[in-house]
């Protein structure tokens, strides 16, 4: 089974601080999402990214949020300054045309608690 | 309902029992997937059913989709212990690919029983 990878597993950041998310997307994948799921909430789609530039947003991905794909492998996420209600699993999502007929993997997630 | 809104929210039979679990959405889909998370856990893909297919099997896994109805069903037969988990579907609208925002609804959560 293909895996996309996320760091870190969990991250404890003060109120205000920069935070930064990363994911491996599978290696063949060339469209990433980010999405995000508030503690007993639903799972809800933040960004995709494809070829370098951002595809969709959704109105929580607001001036706070950014990402980016810094070394062609990685693919992150940026709070620049985190308020509580940023306290979510973050997932990373990746799909490929044609591939497992069009299925997209979600990482394990990074657990954020903004305190 | 919101779209992609699951019922029943929570569902707990026997071990060996069938457990069945249901979708509604609201707007016309590419397709439907369900996911399975484990407490505090990530999203593992169960499986991908298009909006030209009626029926989808997969192990113990079966779902169906009826878009005339707009909802799904994930049957999952004889259960065991390790299916106790939340179980979401969440489709994919008509739109370009690469954005494929997907909705997902609020879940089911399946507990069996040993």
């Amino acid at each position: 089974e293909p895996e996309v990878t996320q760091t870190p597993s969990h991250q404890v950041t003060q109120m205000g601080q920069e935070v930064i998310l990363r994911c491996v997307p599978i290696s063949n994948h060339l469209y990433f999402y980010w999405y995000r799921q508030i503690l007993g909430q639903k799972v809800e789609f933040l960004v995709s990214f494809y070829n370098n530039e951002i595809s969709e947003k959704s109105e929580i991905f607001d001036d706070q949020f950014s990402v980016e794909r810094p070394d062609g492998s990685n693919f992150t996420l940026k709070i620049r300054s985190t308020k509580l209600e940023d306290s979510a699993m973050y997932f990373c999502a990746t799909v490929s045309p044609g591939v497992d007929g069009n299925t997209i993997y979600f990482g394990e997630g990074s657990w954020l608690t903004v305190v | 309902s919101q779209q992609g809104e699951e019922d029943p929210q929570a569902l707990s039979i026997q071990e060996g029992e069938n457990a069945t679990m249901n979708c509604s959405y609201k707007t016309s889909i590419n397709n439907l997937q369900w996911y399975r998370q484990n407490s505090g856990r990530g999203l593992v893909h169960l499986i991908l059913i298009r909006s030209n297919e009626r029926e989808k099997h997969s192990g113990r896994l079966r779902v169906t989709l009826d878009t005339s109805k707009k909802s799904s069903s994930l049957l999952i037969t004889a259960s065991r212990a390790a299916d106790t988990a939340s179980y979401f579907c969440a489709t994919d609208g008509l739109a370009n690919f690469g954005n494929e925002k997907l909705t997902f609804g609020t879940g089911t959560r399946l507990t069996i029983i040993p």
